[in-house]
């Protein structure tokens, strides 16, 4: 079955660069997505990568793709304390299937 | 404002009630999902609904039961018969055949 799997914590300095990996199992993937959650909070939607795609950059973050690794990464760049929060990497394979998600990274942010 | 609202943000039932939680939408979006979080566990879908009248369990649909009588409300009610009840329940919509979920701000539901 699909599985998507993450580390659980990450701790940074402010400023610093943030990088939070994610792999998938399901190689049928075709949309891979990244949330944010912050404390008591839905889920907000990040930014997402096709299949086709290798990188996608959108201001402080850049997603990275190795289909043939199934690795995905969202990297922040100078990050802030508002930055701290959940992040969830998620895959599916089409419009008609529910997102898969993965147990989420949290983000701790040191001043 | 388009959204999805979820309601009440916090509830509370004593064990063996069965509870209903709301989620409705005005988006025009036609699937609806409801996922339930724990604590390091992510999220895990429950049910999901592509189409009015339409539903299909996910990952942990027992214990649990939707209705989808109208296009904008996807209410989830949570039976004597789910043994842990006690989470974070958030719902979700997207346009049909489209991956792009959007979610409401959750409830949380602890069973005493």
């Amino acid at each position: 079955g699909e599985d998507v799997e993450q580390s659980l914590f990450l701790s940074v300095r402010e400023g610093d660069s943030s990088v939070i990996n994610c792999t998938y199992t399901d190689s049928s993937s075709t949309y891979l997505y990244w949330y944010k959650q912050e404390p008591g909070a839905g889920l907000q939607l990040l930014t997402y990568i096709f299949s086709n795609m290798d990188m996608k950059q959108d201001q402080r973050l850049t997603v990275l793709l190795n289909k043939k690794d199934k690795h995905l990464s969202l990297r922040i760049a100078d990050t802030q304390t508002g930055d701290s929060a959940i992040y969830f990497c998620a895959e599916t394979y089409s419009g008609n299937t529910p997102l898969v998600f993965g147990k989420g990274t949290r983000l701790s942010v040191i001043a | 404002d388009g959204g999805i609202t979820q309601s009440p943000k916090y509830l509370f039932r004593k064990e063996g009630q069965n509870v209903t939680l709301s989620c409705e939408q005005n988006l025009n979006h036609d699937a609806m999902y409801w996922y339930r979080q724990d604590p390091g566990q992510g999220l895990r879908l429950i049910y999901y609904s592509q189409i009015v009248n339409d539903f299909q369990k996910g990952d942990i649909a027992e214990g649990y039961s939707v209705s989808r009588e109208k296009k904008e409300s996807f209410p989830l009610t949570v039976t004597s018969a789910q043994k842990n009840p006690t989470a974070f329940y958030l719902c979700a919509s997207s346009i049909r055949d489209s991956t792009e979920a959007f979610f409401g701000q959750g409830t949380r539901l602890t069973v005493v």
